[in-house]
């Protein structure tokens, strides 16, 4: 059973560019959240999807937007970047319902240069 | 706002030794959930749990949600164990809130 997968794994970006990253969650699961991991501020939780609707969003500003497709798989995407964006990004998927909780994807390291 | 809170910040103990890490939150919760985080940024659902207690293997979770206080023991522990374990917090269907994550070193 493939796991959760992320894509790139690294990437570097300057300032002021935009970037995407794609996360494709484990079979049948419809839930899909987004996770920002630095030191200074640790993990936050950026947005959920469920069904192609976000359904809750942490508090970052709107340079950070997110979509889900009919296949579940997400993209976010962060425009402007700025240096503080360096980050690692992680996406988790979930089964509604589920007693398991969540599965994590390796994530995403982000660097703004 | 919701507050989480992990004691010991970091912790080295001995091969074998019992471990126990802590996790206090300030509000209700819906479900309270322990990670485990490898160098590489890799993280792994551990437990999910809502009330009581769960073990799988030589970690168990334990929750007390009038205290509104978990806690993560490690049994036997084992060099591999050696990871950033962090706990986390629902409230109804939001986000998870994150604690800053316990540091543990487990020497041979």
């Amino acid at each position: 059973k493939a796991g959760v997968t992320q894509t790139p794994r690294y990437l570097i970006k300057t300032r002021g560019q935009q970037v995407t990253l794609s996360c494709s969650p484990i079979s049948g699961h419809r839930s899909v959240s987004w996770y920002q991991q630095t030191p200074g501020q640790g993990l936050q939780f950026l947005f959920e999807y469920f069904s192609e609707t976000q359904r809750n969003k942490g508090n970052f500003p709107g340079r950070f937007s997110g979509r889900q497709f009919s296949n579940s798989r997400s993209e976010m995407n962060v425009s402007t970047l700025e240096l503080g964006d360096s980050a690692l990004y992680l996406c988790a998927s979930s089964l509604e319902g589920s007693i398991y909780g969540y599965t994590f994807g390796s994530g995403t390291r982000l660097t703004v240069v | 706002k919701n507050e989480v809170e992990q004691s010991p910040q970091n912790l080295t103990a001995q091969e074998g030794e019992f471990i126990t890490i802590n996790c206090s939150y300030s509000v209700g919760i819906s479900a309270l959930h322990w990670l485990q985080q490898h160098p590489g940024g890799g993280i792994v659902s551990l437990f999910m749990l809502s009330s009581g207690k769960k073990k799988h293997g030589r970690l168990i979770a334990t929750i007390n949600i009038q205290e509104k206080h978990s806690s993560l023991h490690i049994t036997a522990s084992h060099p591999r164990d050696s990871a950033v374990y962090i706990c986390a917090v629902q409230i109804g269907a939001d986000g998870l809130t994150f604690g800053k994550g316990t540091h543990l070193i487990i020497q041979p």
